[in-house]
C-alpha cells in the first residue's frame, strides 16, 4: 500500500515554466515532508522539507505548498531551466526511520 | 559534508549466486538504510539499523539480510539471487538526533541479475 500518492510520473515543460509536482497522504502521524531530487547516476539529495504548522515554504525557485485539511502538499519551480531536469521525490516522515517515499516525477525542462 | 559510499556502481551476477552490497558513511550516523528503488514504484525500504549489530525488517526484507558489525558500514545480502533482485539499490544515513532528520543517499548500486 503506497503511504503517499504522487502525480503526475512525468512532466515536460518549456524552460522558464512552473512545473507542479503533487503528493497526497493519509496517515495524520506523519509530521515532515522532504523533497528529494535525484539525478541519473546519483542518489536522491534533500531539496526542500516542510513541517504541517506552516502551509508554505520557499527555498530559492522551489517552494512547498502545504494543505493540512486536505493531507496534500506539492512543489512548483519557478523559473524551471534544463539544469533542473531531475526524478523528484515527495516523501512524509514520522521519527528518525520512518520515511516513506511516493514514486517519483522524472522532470525534462526544454531550452 | 554527509559522504556516503557504496562499494559498487554496477554489478552482474547469476541466478544463485550470494550477494553481497557494502555501505559506508563517515559521519557518525546512528541509522543506517537499505533501499531498492524502480520505476513506478519509488524507494522502499528493504532494511534499516539503528546500531550496531540491530536491525529492523523494512517493507520488502524477503529474499534479503543485512549485517552491521561497525557502526560506519552496512551490509544487504542477497542470500540467492534471483531476476526479480535486479534494481537499483541505494544506501542511506542518518543521525539519531531526535525527531525526523535528513536521510543523506549514496550513489547506488544497479544491480543486474541474469
Amino acid at each position: 500500500q503506497q503511504q503517499v500518492k504522487q502525480s503526475p510520473q512525468s512532466l515536460i515543460v518549456q524552460k522558464g515554466g512552473i512545473p507542479i509536482i503533487n503528493c497526497a497522504y493519509e496517515n495524520t502521524a506523519f509530521d515532515y515532508f522532504p523533497w528529494y531530487q535525484q539525478f541519473p547516476g546519483k542518489g536522491p539529495a534533500l531539496l526542500i522539507a516542510i513541517r504541517p504548522d506552516v502551509s508554505e515554504k520557499k527555498e530559492g525557485r522551489f517552494t512547498i505548498s502545504f494543505n493540512k485539511s486536505a493531507k496534500q502538499f506539492s512543489l512548483h519551480i519557478m523559473d524551471s531551466q534544463p539544469g533542473d531536469s531531475a526524478t523528484y521525490f515527495c516523501a512524509a516522515q514520522t521519527g528518525a526511520n520512518n520515511l516513506f517515499f511516493g514514486t517519483g516525477t522524472r522532470l525534462t525542462v526544454i531550452p | 559534508d554527509v559522504k556516503v559510499t557504496q562499494s559498487s556502481r554496477y554489478l552482474v551476477k547469476r541466478t544463485g549466486e550470494k550477494v553481497f552490497l557494502e555501505c559506508v558513511q563517515d559521519m557518525d550516523h546512528e541509522n543506517m538504510f537499505w533501499y531498492r528503488q524502480d520505476p513506478g514504484l519509488g524507494l522502499r525500504l528493504i532494511y534499516f539499523s539503528y546500531d550496531v549489530k540491530m536491525k529492523e525488517k523494512g517493507d520488502i526484507p524477503e529474499g534479503y539480510s543485512v549485517s552491521r558489525e561497525k557502526k560506519e558500514r552496512f551490509s544487504l545480502i542477497l542470500e540467492s539471487a534471483s531476476t526479480n533482485q535486479t534494481s537499483m539499490y541505494l544506501c542511506a544515513s542518518t543521525s539519531l538526533a531526535g525527531g525526523p532528520e535528513t536521510q543523506y543517499f549514496g550513489p547506488g548500486t544497479r544491480l543486474l541479475v541474469l
